[in-house]
């Protein structure tokens, strides 16, 4: 248990579905991440919330979309995905600043069919 | 842009060997952080290394963060079935008043009993 719970574990849907993934962070960090991570290649950093203001984003197309209501919770909102989009999206937090380590979930599971 | 090189990008040894896992930055790092990511699980924060030249050992692994804080590794001594999974290095770079963690692609590491 990392005190980052990510919902759901696993999850199939259609390329005209919409659904959201949902992290929940019990740690006290006030920073919180999207990461894709596909097969044969880098953890992609896709989001970035800093003190609940995003702070980046880097370059991911408009079908994802993030929210971070406060500094314990993140969703990303998926709207007409791609099977390229199949990935484990890994959440994390950490407390933003020079020793900032990640804690991250155990991931969702998506497949895009 | 800012990237972090990991090397090499797969190693199998003989249980009992030694396994190194090289990391360099093209900028100059605020620190250095290790994950480990076993097969179907998520990467879990193994060490941080913050000062020039320092190193670090937990038990069988030996974490080294170099002079110019732009290159670490991560030694493991007399490897065993237990030590499989992907290692990532992440190096913290500070970019103003935010810190941005950019991981490398990771060695999978397998053992052979």
């Amino acid at each position: 248990e990392t005190g980052v719970t990510q919902t759901p574990r696993h999850l199939v849907m259609g390329m005209t579905n919409k659904k959201s993934l949902k992290c929940e962070q019990h740690l006290g960090h006030n920073a919180m991440y999207w990461y894709k991570q596909s097969a044969k290649k880098p953890l992609e950093l896709m989001f970035v919330y800093s003190l609940e203001e995003r702070v980046e984003n880097n370059s991911v197309p408009s079908r994802f979309s993030p929210e971070c209501p406060n500094s314990s919770h993140l969703f990303l909102h998926l709207h007409t995905l791609q099977p390229e989009d199949s990935a484990l999206y890994l959440c994390a937090s950490s407390q933003q600043g020079a020793r900032a380590e990640a804690f991250f979930g155990q991931g969702t599971r998506l497949t895009v069919v | 842009g800012q990237q972090v090189m990991q090397i090499p990008q797969y190693q199998h040894v003989q249980e009992g060997e030694d396994f190194t896992t090289y990391c360099n930055s093209s900028t100059t790092l605020s620190n250095i952080q290790w994950y480990k990511q076993r097969p179907g699980g998520h990467p879990v924060f193994l060490i941080q290394l913050v000062k020039s030249g320092e190193v670090k050992k937990q038990k069988r692994l030996t974490f080294q963060f170099g002079e110019a804080k732009k290159n670490s590794s991560l030694h493991i001594t007399a490897t065993q079935t237990t030590d499989v999974g992907t290692y990532f290095c992440a190096g913290l770079i500070r970019g103003g008043s935010n810190y941005k963690l950019t991981f490398g692609k990771g060695t999978l590491l397998t053992v052979n009993p």
